[in-house]
């Protein structure tokens, strides 16, 4: 079993349909780093989060330290979304990341 | 642009040869990663070097070394190229030293062993 499991895999949305991708892992963490891949493969930080949730825009970011679960919300999403969403954990100075979500938003 | 350079763009070489790929954070970031992407392993640390020196150590292959120089700019070294070495390259840069600092990435250096 992978240390850090995210679901779904895959995951086609029509556009303006509320999404919500989901990360899950099996060690204590010090943070959580969700992380967009374009289709071109450049890689953009989107959130840190050791505890609660954050906002930037239509994206929501969620974490429960308790339940070793974070999630990752769209709102309102739009093609320009399609991407590869990938979670990473930190423990001091190891890091552990997630397989990806893929995600289309159909127009 | 998230202000991180890496060179080349893309590699070609052979089985068994060494190559050099670099990278250069954004001003004022003191650490550099280093990843590798390959589709069958998804993404993985390699290294991290703060301000020259090794900070922490990750998934990294006896053959393949890292450097950061005095100018901040760092370097991977991949020897004895195996076909399983293609792979994307990433670096990242942050400002801080632990891991967990906001990292901003290069667009990556794509490396085909044949």
């Amino acid at each position: 079993k992978n240390e850090v499991e995210q679901s779904p895999q895959n995951l086609t949305a029509q556009e303006g349909e509320f999404i919500t991708i989901n990360c899950s892992y099996s060690v204590g963490i010090s943070a959580l780093h969700w992380l967009q891949q374009h289709p071109g493969g450049g890689i953009v930080s989107l959130f840190m989060l050791s505890s609660g949730k954050k906002k930037h825009g239509r994206l929501i970011a969620t974490i429960n330290i308790q339940e070793k679960h974070s999630s990752l919300h769209i709102t309102a999403s739009h093609p320009r979304d399609s991407a590869v969403y990938i979670c990473a954990v930190y423990n001091n100075n190891d890091m552990r990341f997630g397989a990806g979500t893929r995600l289309t938003v159909k127009p | 642009d998230s202000g991180v350079t890496q060179t080349p763009k893309h590699l070609i070489t052979a089985t068994g040869q060494r190559v050099t790929l670099r990278c250069s954070p954004r001003s004022g970031d003191l650490s550099v990663y280093w990843y590798q992407q390959s589709l069958d392993q998804g993404l993985q640390f390699l290294i991290q070097y703060y301000n020259g020196e090794e900070r922490a150590k990750g998934n990294i292959l006896e053959r393949f070394s890292a450097q950061q120089f005095p100018d901040l700019h760092s370097e991977l070294n991949l020897s004895s190229l195996e076909l399983g070495d293609s792979a994307l390259y990433f670096c990242a840069s942050s400002a801080g030293v632990m891991v967990y600092n906001e990292q901003f990435f290069g667009p990556g250096t794509r490396l085909t062993v044949l």
